[in-house]
């Protein structure tokens, strides 16, 4: 089955320690994003790969960190996470050539206290 | 100001109805514009998406997109209680593949 999967789906965690949220897709997508949804916001967009060792910002970047070594795997890092990251995250991904952001997660709920 | 405006209802409406759901963006740039559907507890799916303006239809679904006017729009005929969920609009421009721009949502919720 394709999808895209996201680990954990909930945690709870304190502020500074450092956490990551993997996401999986086993489509061979070249692309992979991460957003953030909050209540009125909507979807923000954090980081996007286009590639393995492919990065770049989306428009609420600060406090994350990610990474793309494989073309499966597209962890979320927060190296100190604070209590304005608290968010519900959504991880996607979709081929190059063909509909956008054709994938998403079923989200992460984060909660930093 | 946001770039994309979306009202984020409750929009409520009989089974049967017809629902019209629409978003404003100010970026003129923005030429594929994109429909998804997000049930609670759930990630987004995507419903259309069109590229630049026209319409496009697919079963009970149609998207509309008015680049004149910066304005573009869903409509889901012959509504189901199965279509209560938040609607969500995107959109990116030509060259940004990778950015796409999210109106908040809107609720909706079908009435048997």
């Amino acid at each position: 089955e394709a999808q895209v999967t996201q680990n954990p789906r909930y945690l709870i965690t304190v502020t500074g320690k450092k956490l990551t949220v993997t996401c999986s897709q086993n489509m061979n997508h070249e692309y992979m994003s991460w957003y953030r949804q909050d209540p009125g916001l909507g979807l923000r967009q954090i980081y996007y790969s286009m590639n393995v060792e492919v990065t770049d910002k989306g428009d609420v970047p600060e406090g994350y960190k990610v990474s793309r070594k494989e073309k499966r795997n597209f962890p979320l890092i927060l190296e100190s996470p604070s209590p304005n990251q608290t968010s519900l995250y959504f991880c996607a991904s979709s081929l190059l050539s063909g509909e956008p952001e054709a994938f998403f997660g079923q989200g992460t709920r984060l909660t930093v206290v | 100001q946001k770039e994309v405006e979306q009202d984020p209802g409750p929009l409520s409406v009989p089974e049967g109805a017809i629902v019209s759901l629409n978003c404003t963006y100010s970026n003129s740039a923005f030429q594929y514009f994109m429909w998804y559907r997000q049930y609670s507890r759930k990630g987004p799916e995507l419903l259309m998406y069109t590229y630049s303006s026209g319409n496009k239809e697919d079963g009970r679904f149609t998207a509309q997109v008015d680049k004149s006017s910066k304005y573009i729009s869903l409509f889901i005929r012959d509504s189901q209680p199965s279509d209560s969920a938040t609607y969500l609009c995107a959109m990116r421009t030509n060259d940004s593949w990778g950015k796409l721009q999210f109106g908040a949502g809107t609720q909706v919720v079908v009435t048997p």
